[in-house]
């Protein structure tokens, strides 16, 4: 069954330092992957996503991740933190048959001056 | 122009009452779903619907019945209203299932049952 875990609830940063959210997946299938932000009191709006096509990919507002299939891992970083990347980050997978998405529980992102 | 949107955004009601949450998306996607998220901000999968057909039904109250008169609305439709019911329910689009393609958000309908 296909599920992700995202190591870490809660991550804090200074504003300008390197950003590394954790997510490990578990796929009985070649995986298609999936970042997702949360700004409070909104809905979900992708980040990036790992379609196979290349194992590292960009994604919005500086954000990158890298499809490790090794370490079964697809962790979301960015090199340079700032205020407003505050938010939620949500890891997933699709499910096997293709017709839904399978989250993480989550990662809150601080950010301080 | 929002591409899914949800109506209401908030909703408090009582226990027993009847409420439903409207979903409409103008992206000309053939897929629709609901996902629940709970206080806990854990998001899951309740329903999904394709070209208006029912293609996926996780372990939901039958309290809870979508419905899709068109291929550009879904509608969640919850019975009686129980405490546990609170959360926050995004509707979403995609094209032809999720797949590889990106899945589009509501702003979500913050339930809140007293």
């Amino acid at each position: 069954a296909q599920s992700v875990t995202q190591l870490g609830s809660h991550v804090s940063v200074s504003e300008g330092a390197l950003v590394l959210l954790r997510c490990n997946y578990s796929s009985s299938v070649p995986p298609y992957l999936f970042w997702y932000v949360q700004y409070p009191n909104q809905g979900l709006q992708l980040l990036l996503k790992y379609t196979s096509a290349a194992t590292l990919v960009k994604g919005i507002n500086g954000f990158e991740a890298e499809f490790k299939k090794s370490e079964t891992s697809f962790h979301l970083t960015k090199p340079s933190a700032h205020m407003s990347d505050a938010a939620e980050y949500f890891c997933a997978v699709t499910n096997q048959a293709g017709t839904a998405l399978i989250f993480g529980k989550g990662t809150t992102l601080s950010v301080s001056s | 122009d929002t591409a899914v949107s949800q109506t209401p955004k908030y909703l408090v009601t009582q226990m027993g009452n009847d409420k439903s949450i409207k979903c409409e998306q103008n992206l000309g996607h053939d897929t629709m779903y609901w996902y629940k998220q709970d206080s806990k901000k854990f998001l899951k999968i309740m329903f999904s619907y394709n070209n208006k057909e029912l293609i996926i039904n996780e372990t939901v109250p039958n309290r809870f019945s979508p419905k899709s008169p068109d291929k550009a609305h879904l509608n969640l439709h919850i019975n009686s209203l129980e405490l546990g019911d609170s959360a926050v329910y995004f509707c979403a689009s995609s094209q032809e299932g999720t797949g590889d393609t990106e899945a589009f958000f509501g702003q979500g309908t913050r339930l809140t049952v007293v």
